[in-house]
């Protein structure tokens, strides 16, 4: 059992629509991180949020942490081509040496 | 700055032969750590470390080893493949995961894809 749910599993969009991707748990964490990780390639970080009910703008990209730190979301405005990509998002706690993993989401934006 | 080098990049075993997958990082990161990819299943973390010569079981441990003898280095063994070890396997480092999450991501590396018949 996963302790971070995420979904939708996939999602294929045309390019210029707006899509969001939810990840949710019933554990409380320190804080959550998002990753984005293309074939053949490692995740890499795209943003990290700490507190209950914070909202990060990373260009076309908006990230939400829930107020009780139980959840998150990322959505994508207008999204792109380049968007394409498996989401994963990953909790922390405090005092704890590990991050644990969503099973991620696969987007994929048509031209 | 090379990140995190993995090696190989691709490898096929046997079932009962043992391997070594190699990790390196050159950025100083205290802590580096072992996850597996499987569909459907996102990352799966094996064994951490949070400094040379201390290693601690993830949530999937067993058929794996690991140590730490430089800060730099941190290899995982299979001393027996098995089947079931069909994997993706991602090492990641981070300057200091255990302290402070929020300033600390996690670098991964680009994986060693292993399959074992």
């Amino acid at each position: 059992t996963q302790l971070l749910e995420q979904s939708p599993q996939f999602l294929s969009i045309q390019e210029g629509e707006n899509l969001t991707v939810y990840c949710n748990s019933s554990s409380v964490f320190s804080s959550l991180q998002w990753y984005r990780q293309e074939p053949g390639e490692g995740p890499v970080l795209l943003v990290t949020v700490v507190t209950g009910g914070e909202v990060k703008k990373l260009k076309r990209l908006t990230f939400q942490f829930g107020d009780a730190r139980k959840d998150s979301s990322l959505h994508i405005t207008a999204a792109q081509p380049g968007d394409t990509g498996l989401y994963l998002c990953a909790g922390a706690h405090s005092n704890d040496y590990k991050l644990s993993f969503g099973a991620g989401t696969t987007v994929t934006v048509r031209a | 700055n090379a990140g995190v080098t993995q090696t190989p990049k691709f490898q096929v075993l046997k079932t009962g032969q043992s391997m070594t997958l190699q990790c390196a990082q050159d950025m100083n990161h205290e802590y580096m750590s072992w996850y597996r990819q499987d569909p459907g299943m996102g990352l799966r973390l094996i064994h951490y470390s949070v400094g040379a010569g201390i290693t601690d079981q993830g949530e999937v441990p067993n058929g794996y080893n690991v140590s730490r003898s430089t800060t730099e280095d941190f290899p995982l063994r299979l001393l027996s493949a098995a089947p079931s070890q069909t994997s993706v396997y991602f090492c990641a480092s981070s300057p200091n995961l255990y302290r402070d999450t929020y300033n600390s991501p996690l670098h991964f590396g680009n994986g060693t894809r292993l399959t074992v018949t």
